[in-house]
């Protein structure tokens, strides 16, 4: 059973270069989310996908991008990464967009010098 | 604005009874959740409450009073796994999740 699978686990990365985190699921999910999460805060919503297709902003949007080409995977790139984006990224998925369980990738930290 | 409180971290026995409160404040509401999240892992999902009153699921308990925009959760026969944040989340009125920064729950023998 993998549910979501994120990748990389860790990883280190120059300021200025470009990174994109990878997240798939196979439970036929039509909501997706990316997340971050740093210590004393919250998760803070990054961009989320209702459906394939579409995306949507969340709270902290600036510095990423995503795309939702299928139902499956849910990239999210740094185009330039900075030292401000140094955290532990979660991927997540729901069976629809209005409140419901939410499953969680298993993270990808990283750190940007 | 919106805003979800809930305490920093709190300590309690093996075997004993802890309540985790959280306050919120969001524009709208639709349900509140809540997530336990063991160091280094993956959230996962505990508990949802939309009306107002107690949830009971084995050892776990989540509370709802929607007039005081409060919660708690209930962790009964405490045991040395239960150590690990737990996270509560409120729905605001376009259905996103307000996540509060976690208590960290710390269980002694």
């Amino acid at each position: 059973i993998a549910g979501i699978t994120q990748a990389p686990t860790s990883q280190i990365l120059a300021a200025g270069r470009r990174m994109t985190l990878r997240c798939t699921q196979d439970m036929r999910h039509n909501a997706m989310y990316w997340y971050r999460q740093d210590l004393g805060l919250g998760l803070r919503l990054i961009h989320y996908s209702n459906t394939a297709g579409t995306t949507g902003k969340g709270e902290v949007p600036d510095g990423y991008s995503v795309s939702r080409a299928n139902t499956d995977d849910f990239p999210l790139t740094l185009a330039s990464a900075v030292p401000s984006q140094t955290s532990v990224y979660f991927c997540a998925s729901s069976d629809s967009a209005g409140p419901g369980e939410l499953f969680f990738g298993e993270g990808s930290r990283l750190t940007v010098l | 604005g919106q805003n979800i409180d809930q305490p920093t971290e709190m300590t309690a026995t093996e075997g004993a009874i802890v309540q985790i409160n959280c306050t919120y404040q969001t524009s709208g509401f639709n349900g509140l959740f809540w997530y336990q999240q063991h160091a280094g892992e993956a959230p996962t999902f505990l508990s949802y409450n939309v009306l107002d009153g107690l949830e009971e699921k084995g050892r776990f308990s989540s509370f709802l009073s929607r007039s005081k925009g409060y919660s708690y959760l209930l962790l009964k026969e405490l045991q040395m796994k239960d150590s690990a944040s737990y996270l509560c989340a409120g729905t605001d009125s376009n259905y996103q999740l307000i996540w509060g920064a976690g208590t960290k729950l710390i269980i002694k023998p």
